[in-house]
């Protein structure tokens, strides 16, 4: 099984829909992170959480909310979702050193 | 907004060549610095990861870092067809050691 997991792989949602982007992670680290990417534009940070009690804004937050439900697990919600917000979504963890991604979802707005 | 440049590139090379990846930071407290490795529709996988000026090599792959000019750079030594992706510079920002700023990346391809 994959250290960081994220669900779905995958997902087209129309305008106005509330979607939940989870990933769930084995690798025992306290900090999880959300980017998103897009072409030309590169990694850019949603929200990042560095214990179950700690949630921080990252530079891209309006329209997103997060949850920490517990260490392993950190999941990012659009509550209205509009077709801008259509990206590759990656969740990260860390320890010391550098992040280990997810794979990624593929989230398209119509 | 503390910024991380890169090399729009794309940079295209020859099999067996070195390639050259270049990328400057803005903010002066950077304590950590990391390079990743994407390829098409992937994940950022962690290449190397540099602390401390000067040179770190591991294996066909060597990262350079100078403080004092705020500049990263990552070397790949006999170029392979494989390593043909784009490559993300991150550092530390904004007070933190654990939370990264990326560069746009820059598209590397080897030509067989």
């Amino acid at each position: 099984d994959a250290d960081v997991t994220q669900t779905p792989r995958n997902r087209i949602t129309k305008t106005g829909k509330r979607i939940m982007l989870e990933c769930s992670q084995t690798k025992g680290h306290d900090r999880m992170y959300w980017y998103r990417q897009d072409p030309g534009l590169g990694l850019r940070l949603i929200y990042y959480s560095f214990d179950v009690k700690d949630i921080n804004k990252g530079e891209i937050s309006d329209g997103y909310s997060v949850s920490r439900q517990a260490q392993a697990k950190f999941s990012l919600s659009l509550e209205s979702a509009i077709p801008n917000q259509t990206a590759l979504y990656f969740c990260a963890t860390s320890d010391t050193g550098g992040y280990t991604f997810g794979s990624g979802t593929r989230l398209t707005v119509v | 907004q503390k910024e991380v440049e890169q090399n729009s590139g794309p940079l295209s090379v020859p099999e067996g060549a070195i390639a050259s990846l270049n990328c400057t930071y803005s903010d002066r407290g950077s304590q950590s610095f990391f390079w990743y490795r994407q390829y098409s529709g992937k994940s950022p996988e962690l290449i190397m990861s540099i602390y401390s000026n000067g040179d770190k090599e591991d294996g066909r792959f060597t990262a350079q870092l100078n403080k004092a000019s705020q500049y990263v750079s990552l070397l790949i030594r006999d170029s392979q067809p494989s390593d043909s992706a784009t490559y993300l510079c991150a550092v530390t920002s904004g007070g933190s050691n654990y939370k990264l700023t990326f560069g746009k990346g820059t598209l590397l391809t080897v030509n067989p």
